[in-house]
């Protein structure tokens, strides 16, 4: 069973350039959140999508968006990049989103971004 | 606003040394704890998830247990190749959807 697939693995912008990465989650998973992942904050909720729509938002500037597809695959979009943006983004999946009993949430190997 | 704080950040065992690793948490209502377990360059493998107080799971060298307000991760007669960084993360009710709020991590590094 193939897991979470964020592509691409790595990648080098430069500032004010956007970029957009993307994930497709486990068959069969509906959910879709991203996280940043820096040496400084560790790893921070930034979106999760759940059929198509955006379930909840973390504390992040209205530069990262994302959307998700009807296929569950998910892209995020980083505009108007800043050297503080550099970072591991990753994906992750769940097979449903909020179920009272909890989720298991699994993880991509994530996308390395350097902003310089 | 739910909060996880890990302890220690960084732990040197060696081969055989058996340890704790702890996670301290605050949230409005519990609906899961997760342990993830994170080689570098790479993203978080999942380990457990635990639900409520009392609640133990064991996976190899690894075991987790639940109280109210603190989880622990132990780890028995540890290998090299169980150096890693361990993440602790929580679901609160209070967060729509599958939002997780994460630890700072223990690196833990195990020489043989």
């Amino acid at each position: 069973k193939a897991g979470v697939t964020q592509t691409p693995r790595y990648l080098i912008k430069t500032r004010g350039q956007q970029v957009t990465l993307s994930c497709s989650p486990i068959s069969g998973h509906r959910s879709v959140s991203w996280y940043q992942q820096t040496p400084g904050q560790g790893l921070q909720f930034l979106f999760e999508y759940f059929s198509e729509t955006q379930r909840n938002k973390g504390n992040f500037p209205g530069r990262f968006s994302g959307r998700q597809f009807s296929n569950s695959r998910s892209e995020m979009n980083v505009s108007t990049l800043e050297l503080g943006d550099s970072a591991l983004y990753l994906c992750a999946s769940s097979l449903e989103s909020g179920a009272l009993g909890g989720n298991t949430i699994y993880f991509g190997e994530g996308s390395w971004l350097t902003v310089v | 606003e739910d909060q996880v704080t890990q302890s220690p950040e960084a732990l040197r065992l060696q081969e055989g040394e058996s340890s704790s690793l702890n996670c301290s948490y605050t949230v409005s209502g519990l609906r899961g704890l997760f342990w993830y377990r994170q080689d570098p360059g790479k993203g978080p493998e999942f380990l457990f998830t635990l639900y409520s107080a009392g609640e133990e799971k064991e996976k190899e060298r690894l075991k987790a247990t639940l109280t109210k307000k603190e989880s622990f991760l132990h780890i028995t007669a540890p290998k090299p190749e169980d150096s890693a960084t361990y993440l602790c993360a929580v679901q609160g009710t209070k967060a729509a959807g599958n939002k997780l709020t994460f630890g700072g991590g223990t690196r833990v590094l195990v020489k043989p």
